[in-house]
């Protein structure tokens, strides 16, 4: 099956940028999406990138999308405490019934 | 927009009960629902997806009489956990999306324990 791959941890200072990496297999993903997941809650999208995109920006979020590569980024500008959490990159193929594949998660941590 | 509830968000049982976990979208129409099971500092796995008015589809290795989803309106589904046993004990989280968009909304999660 499809493949999704993040690094498990990520460390940075408060005011800092982080920047999220995560690669993907499926070479006809139509969607990208970044979710956001605090401990014992839900996921909350964050944002999402069409495949034909290089690039979006939301705020302080920059999505960054490599298809070439198969290689997605998300950055966060002026990192803050309450962005601790963990982050889930995760990529859809329309024709897969929509069912998302998830990678394995980037625990965030924002240090003073 | 786009919001989804869970409920209950916690439940303890005893072994051998049956456990049922409501999902609703409470401001769209959701023609799609998935359920997933997340292990402790482990990534989402998908269990089932169900389309309003028709059964569910299970994805490999997760037992269809085990977990019983329904999804009888637009607006609800439900998982039920029959006879759990404490290896059932997880987060449960329940997603939905529209007929015109790929994108899964959450809920917040069920966490389950089984004594």
């Amino acid at each position: 099956g499809e493949d999704v791959e993040q690094s498990l941890f990520l460390s940075v200072r408060e005011g800092d940028s982080s920047v999220i990496n995560c690669t993907y297999t499926d070479s006809s993903s139509t969607y990208l999406y970044w979710y956001k997941q605090e401990p014992g809650a839900g996921l909350q999208l964050l944002t999402y990138i069409f495949s034909n995109m290089d690039m979006k920006q939301d705020q302080r979020l920059t999505v960054l999308l490599n298809k070439k590569d198969k290689h997605l980024s998300l950055r966060i500008a002026d990192t803050q405490t309450g962005d601790s959490a963990i982050y889930f990159c995760a990529e859809v193929n329309t024709g897969t019934a929509s069912k998302l594949t998830f990678g394995t998660g980037t625990r965030l941590q924002v240090t003073l | 927009g786009a919001v989804v509830s869970q409920h209950p968000s916690r439940v303890i049982c005893k072994s051998g009960t049956s456990v049922k976990i409501e999902c609703r979208s409470l401001d769209f129409q959701a023609t799609t629902m998935f359920w997933y099971r997340q292990f402790p500092k482990q990534s989402l796995m998908l269990m089932a997806t169900s389309n309003e008015g028709s059964k569910a589809t299970y994805e490999q290795g997760v037992e269809k009489d085990k977990f019983l989803i329904n999804h009888a309106s637009l607006t609800l589904s439900t998982l039920t956990v029959t006879s759990a046993h404490p290896e059932d004990s997880s987060f449960y989280i329940c997603s939905a999306r529209t007929g015109n968009t790929d994108t899964q909304y959450f809920g917040p999660g069920t966490r389950l324990t089984v004594l």
